[in-house]
């Protein structure tokens, strides 16, 4: 089955400090991997689409890269504004082309 | 270009009714899934219509139901309703079945 695990579940920094956020997966063939950022109340909003291992996408402060097992969210410098709860989802190639979700990362910037 | 959207943004049932929720695709998206999505959790697949057709269903028992319409609308239907059902119930479209999914901002389903 499926699974995308999330680490850490929640991340305080101060503004300007730069981290890293985990996603870790087994999926049966891999389509895609898909960031997406949730404010409270609101739906995912798409951030990046990775398709193969070595792959990189930035964008902003964001940067996402992907392994054979892990992708990570890179944030540089980050803002108070990039406080956000990320997702991480992983598409498949067989069976329903559903997303399947890890619980995601909530991160806090503090000015 | 408009976005996803969802009606109604809150909605409040009493266990055992039914209710009906309602997604307009994005323009040009022919693929419309739905989550659920629980509190502090990420979004779980429900099930996907691809033009009009149902393309794939999640862990989700019979009495969750849908329909796509052919202007590619959608609707998500749920019968006799549970306090677990309680949750945020995203729709999402995309151009393709293959193609990244953009979500709308969910309805929030609160079942008493």
């Amino acid at each position: 089955e499926d699974q995308v695990t999330q680490s850490p579940e929640a991340l305080r920094l101060q503004e300007g400090e730069s981290s890293s956020l985990n996603c870790s997966y087994t999926v049966s063939g891999l389509r895609g991997l898909f960031w997406y950022r949730q404010d409270p109340g609101k739906g995912p909003e798409f951030l990046f689409t990775l398709y193969s291992a070595g792959e990189e996408k930035e964008k902003e402060r964001l940067k996402a890269t992907l392994t054979k097992k892990e992708s990570f969210l890179h944030i540089t410098a980050p803002k108070p504004e990039d406080s956000a709860t990320y997702l991480c989802a992983v598409q498949a190639f067989q069976g329903a082309q559903k997303l399947v979700f890890g619980q995601g990362t909530r991160l806090t910037i503090n000015p | 270009e408009t976005g996803v959207t969802q009606s109604p943004t809150h909605l409040i049932k009493t266990r055992g009714q039914q209710v009906t929720l309602r997604c307009s695709s994005q323009s040009g998206h022919n693929t419309v899934s739905w989550y659920q999505q629980a509190l502090g959790q990420g979004p779980q697949f429900i099930f996907q219509y691809y033009r009009e057709e149902e393309n794939g269903r999640g862990n989700f028992p019979p009495r969750f139901s849908g329909l796509q319409f052919p202007n590619y609308s959608s609707e998500l239907n749920v019968n006799a309703l549970e306090l677990d059902d309680s949750a945020l119930y995203l729709c999402a479209s995309s151009f393709d079945i293959m193609r990244e999914q953009y979500f709308g901002p969910g309805t929030r389903l609160t079942v008493t």
